[in-house]
């Protein structure tokens, strides 16, 4: 397996535009989680899902973001409209099970100017 | 609610010689207990884990932690440390049921020639 992939690596964009990250988790993964990273609030849990339905979005700071998994093999983060303050690194991860590890994508560093 | 304190933003070590890197945790039940690494531009990579049985845990890499569930701790350990294991490291952890993994701040790892 390729392992979690997620597009794109590096994202650049204006205040005020769209963003939509993706993620294709591992094959018969049952979790999927979106995590961001800043030096700052260093690894933070935006919102998880399990079977494709989310569990917990606690974690998503605002109503600008939000995300979907449409089904088992692809979900997405999108933030409209971005803001300067969302610059960070937002990485993926799957698992399969209750008792397993999880494994994490490379991460997509979006920068908001 | 669960936590992670990883008290040294930084560790220095020489090559060869032995390196700890700290953690303890909090949780209201049993925990399973992670640890990653991170290298520069990259994803986070999991290196070992603890969920039941012998407290000591050996990974990958030559590292091992060892759960000590009187003083919630949960320290990173390598005998010998090798310029190549300077990098990014996060202890995490979260507590049995279907709950994603809350991390540490990460801990720095430099290890000198």
């Amino acid at each position: 397996d390729a392992g979690v992939i997620q597009s794109p690596r590096h994202e650049v964009t204006e205040m005020g535009q769209e963003v939509t990250l993706r993620c294709k988790p591992i094959s018969g993964h049952d979790y999927l989680f979106w995590y961001r990273q800043t030096m700052m609030r260093g690894l933070e849990l935006l919102i998880y899902f399990n079977n494709n339905v989310p569990i917990d979005d606690s974690g998503m700071p605002e109503d600008r973001f939000s995300a979907k998994m449409p089904n088992a093999s692809f979900s997405t983060l999108k933030i409209q409209p971005s803001e300067p303050r969302d610059s960070a690194v937002y990485f993926c991860a799957s698992r399969a099970t209750e008792n397993t590890e999880a494994f994490f994508g490379q991460g997509t560093r979006l920068t908001v100017v | 609610a669960q936590s992670v304190a990883q008290p040294e933003d930084q560790v220095n070590v020489a090559e060869g010689n032995p390196l700890t890197v700290k953690c303890t945790y909090s949780v209201s039940g049993n925990p399973y207990l992670f640890w990653y690494v991170q290298y520069p531009n990259r994803g986070l990579q999991f290196l070992l884990k603890y969920i039941t049985g012998d407290n000591l845990v050996k990974g990958s890499y030559g590292f091992e932690a060892e759960f000590n569930k009187s003083q919630t701790s949960f320290h990173l350990k390598k005998p010998s440390a090798l310029v190549s294991d300077s990098a990014l490291y996060f202890c995490a952890v979260r507590d049995i049921g279907n709950t994603p993994l809350v991390f540490g701040k990460g801990t720095r790892l430099s290890v000198i020639a």
